[in-house]
């Protein structure tokens, strides 16, 4: 059973567009959730993060914004770059401050920008 | 600053054969260590972390384990590996407490043939 699930799988979008990145949850308890950027052969990085008792969280040109009624959440990626292509990732997790810390991952969306 | 070395780049193995990865962190104290799997084109899956020194918790079976033997230091390993076992591993950190932002290293690609 996939907890976290992402939408569209692939998207792309061009130059200077904003792109929408979808991601919803089945798991109320779920409480923090880091979306992470992920080149080819390369780990994924952390871009940025909101807690379930924010709606909007921006930094730089990516803001997510977080619906805690309908468990759903977006990351906007405003003026997309080709070198925003990548694959991005939300993950989801009920055990923040605890001892584990235990992440779980959606399925990502393969984002290209074409110039 | 801290800094996060996985080795070895990539490994390419026969089945059957034992594998050991090692994950390093430099510039933190006592820091949360985790492993992860990646299938080619997959989601990431957590499968083991450790908050302090000699302790290991698994999140999933997948024939592998893990140990802390320095603070600083994360070993994935296994005896006999299996073809499901290729993908591409990847260790991360994060600071203890409530600091829930987990940072990964390069990461490891494994072929099992």
């Amino acid at each position: 059973q996939q907890q976290v699930r992402q939408s569209p799988q692939s998207l792309t979008v061009w130059e200077g567009e904003t792109a929408i990145l979808n991601c919803s949850y089945e798991n109320s308890a779920f409480d923090y959730f880091p979306w992470y950027q992920q080149f080819p052969g390369e780990g994924p990085a952390l871009l940025i993060a909101i807690r379930s008792v924010s709606d909007k969280k921006e930094d730089g040109g990516f803001t997510i914004f977080f619906n805690k009624r309908e468990k759903n959440l977006s990351l906007h990626i405003k003026d997309s770059q080709p070198g925003d292509s990548a694959t991005y990732f939300c993950a989801a997790s009920d055990d923040y401050g605890g001892s584990g810390n235990k992440l779980i991952f959606g399925t990502g969306t393969l984002l290209s920008v074409k110039p | 600053a801290q800094t996060i070395h996985q080795w070895p780049v990539a490994e390419i193995k026969a089945v059957g054969s034992p594998l050991s990865l090692g994950c390093t962190i430099k510039g933190k104290s006592s820091p949360n260590l985790y492993w992860y799997w990646q299938a080619t084109g997959g989601t990431l899956q957590q499968l083991f972390y450790s908050i302090t020194v000699g302790q290991v918790e698994s999140v999933v079976q997948l024939n592998l384990s893990a140990s802390r033997p320095k603070d600083d230091q994360f070993i994935l390993s296994t005896e006999k590996l299996l073809l499901s076992h290729s993908g591409f591993y990847l260790c991360a950190w994060s600071l203890g407490g409530n600091y829930a932002e987990q940072f990964f290293g390069p990461g490891t690609r494994l072929t099992v043939l």
